[in-house]
């Protein structure tokens, strides 16, 4: 297996502020890497595709002013929430590929007050 | 567009019971099939990835099966135990890009 790691697990932050997560891929190169959005009882929904190097490839609806997202190294990417609201509480989740395998992060619950 | 279906979205056995949980897609012109967990308020864990050459895949007490011309997917979960309660999600790679996941089947296993 592989090993991706997403920091912090949980976030909470006042509306109106910026808040990062990470994503890490601790034993192996990822060049690309995705970011998934999870409501509530609903399946995980792509946000973008990061890959490193280059900008990201968000999905249609996915403001990407919004949700910044950086892929640096080849085992680093960030997401950056910017100006939060409420409603952009839910729970994100990042995974990186290996060849043609995904490997998860354990996700970032985030809320916004 | 893909379109992955989960059925049941719930389902609740008895420990010890096998259980079947199916997956249908809607394209299957698919590279691979991906079984996951997901543990409340947790990520995903990978449990088997089935190529699309390949028909089966097992691993411990699960094993998983793919039939492309059909468009579906069954994990099978043998005796089953009150660790197996998670939520169990399909997914399918219509690419080397393109993952698309299913609903979900929301497993719980009664001691």
């Amino acid at each position: 297996g592989a090993v991706v790691s997403q920091h912090p697990s949980r976030v909470i932050c006042k509306s109106g502020t910026s808040v990062k997560i990470e994503c890490r891929s601790l034993d192996f190169q990822a060049t690309t890497m995705f970011w998934y959005r999870q409501f509530p009882k609903k399946s995980l929904m792509l946000m973008a595709t990061s890959n490193e190097g280059s900008k990201a490839t968000y999905e249609q609806g996915v403001e990407k002013d919004k949700f910044l997202i950086n892929h640096a190294s080849l085992t680093l990417s960030t997401l950056t929430v910017t100006s939060a609201h409420p409603e952009d509480s839910s729970f994100y989740i990042c995974s990186a590929l290996k060849g043609t395998e995904a490997f998860f992060g354990q996700g970032t619950r985030l809320t916004v007050v | 567009k893909q379109e992955v279906t989960q059925i049941p979205a719930a389902l609740s056995v008895p420990e010890g019971e096998n259980l079947v949980l199916n997956c249908s897609f809607t394209d299957s012109a698919i590279y691979n099939l991906q079984w996951f967990r997901q543990d409340p308020g947790k990520g995903l864990t990978s449990l088997l990835l089935i190529q699309s050459s390949q028909r089966e895949q097992t691993s411990g007490r699960l094993n998983a099966s793919l039939d492309k011309s059909s468009g579906r997917s069954t994990l099978y979960i043998a005796a089953s135990q009150p660790g197996d309660s998670a939520t169990y999600l399909c997914a399918v790679w219509a690419g080397a890009n393109n993952l698309f996941f299913g609903t979900g089947t929301r497993l719980t296993v009664i001691p």
